[in-house]
């Protein structure tokens, strides 16, 4: 079965630190990745997305930026963080083409949340 | 413009009766999806219910249904019986087909709040 790992589940930085999250997927394939950014109380925001190995596109000019090394890993990295940078961060896979899985192709990791101080 | 959108920041049911939540879409795709999610304080994001845009049946998952308006470009969620683990945030979310990103738009959310 497919499954996907997020860490770490908390993180507290100091302004102007860097920033590395990391996500990856296993028993799957060729899988979409997507990180997703909350602030608090409010919807997700996608921030990027990667359909293969070093393609990267984002959906808002930011701080942040994004990597995809291997097929199943998903990099969220910021050289110097911001307050506005706190957030709770998802990760996402979903099956590229096709048919979808049992939950119609988009599973979340379980979250960071990120306290920028 | 948005392309999902959720009227209700906050609603309260009593236990045991049923509640909906509003969603209205925007979208020029024909193919399209449309999802709710429960997020409970912890965060994560669960699954519940989905409708594609050719389904000409509303969706059903236990307790949930999607109340399916093309025309009107509505996908309400309906809970019925409430419970008091259904208190969470609730989020509305589209997939357009077209393209090969096929990544999900959601809207604000619905905080719901069950009263015993």
């Amino acid at each position: 079965s497919q499954t996907i790992h997020q860490w770490p589940a908390t993180l507290v930085q100091p302004v102007g630190s860097p920033l590395s999250l990391e996500c990856t997927v296993e028993g799957t394939s060729n899988p979409n990745l997507y990180w997703y950014r909350q602030a608090a109380g409010r919807g997700l925001q996608l921030l990027f997305y990667s359909v293969g190995i070093g393609q990267i596109s984002s959906e808002v000019p930011q701080n942040l930026s994004a990597s995809r090394p291997q097929d199943r890993q998903f990099i969220l990295s910021s050289k110097k963080l911001l307050l506005s940078d706190s957030g709770f961060y998802l990760c996402a896979w979903s099956v590229r083409q096709g048919t979808f899985s049992v939950n119609y192709g988009y599973t979340f990791g379980s979250g960071t949340r990120l306290t920028v101080v | 413009a948005q392309k999902i959108t959720q009227t209700q920041p906050g609603m309260f049911v009593q236990e045991k009766e049923a509640v909906t939540l509003d969603c209205t879409y925007d979208t020029s795709d024909q193919s399209y999806g449309l999802f709710w999610y429960k997020q409970p304080s912890s965060g994560e994001m669960i699954f519940l219910i989905y409708q594609g845009s050719y389904d000409e049946q509303n969706a059903t998952e236990g307790r949930y249904s999607l109340n399916f308006q093309k025309a009107r470009k509505s996908a309400n969620l309906v809970i019925s019986a409430s419970q008091l683990g259904d208190s969470a945030m609730y989020f509305c979310a589209m997939r357009e087909n077209s393209g090969s990103a096929r990544q999900l738009t959601f809207g604000s959310g619905t905080q719901l709040t069950v009263l015993p």
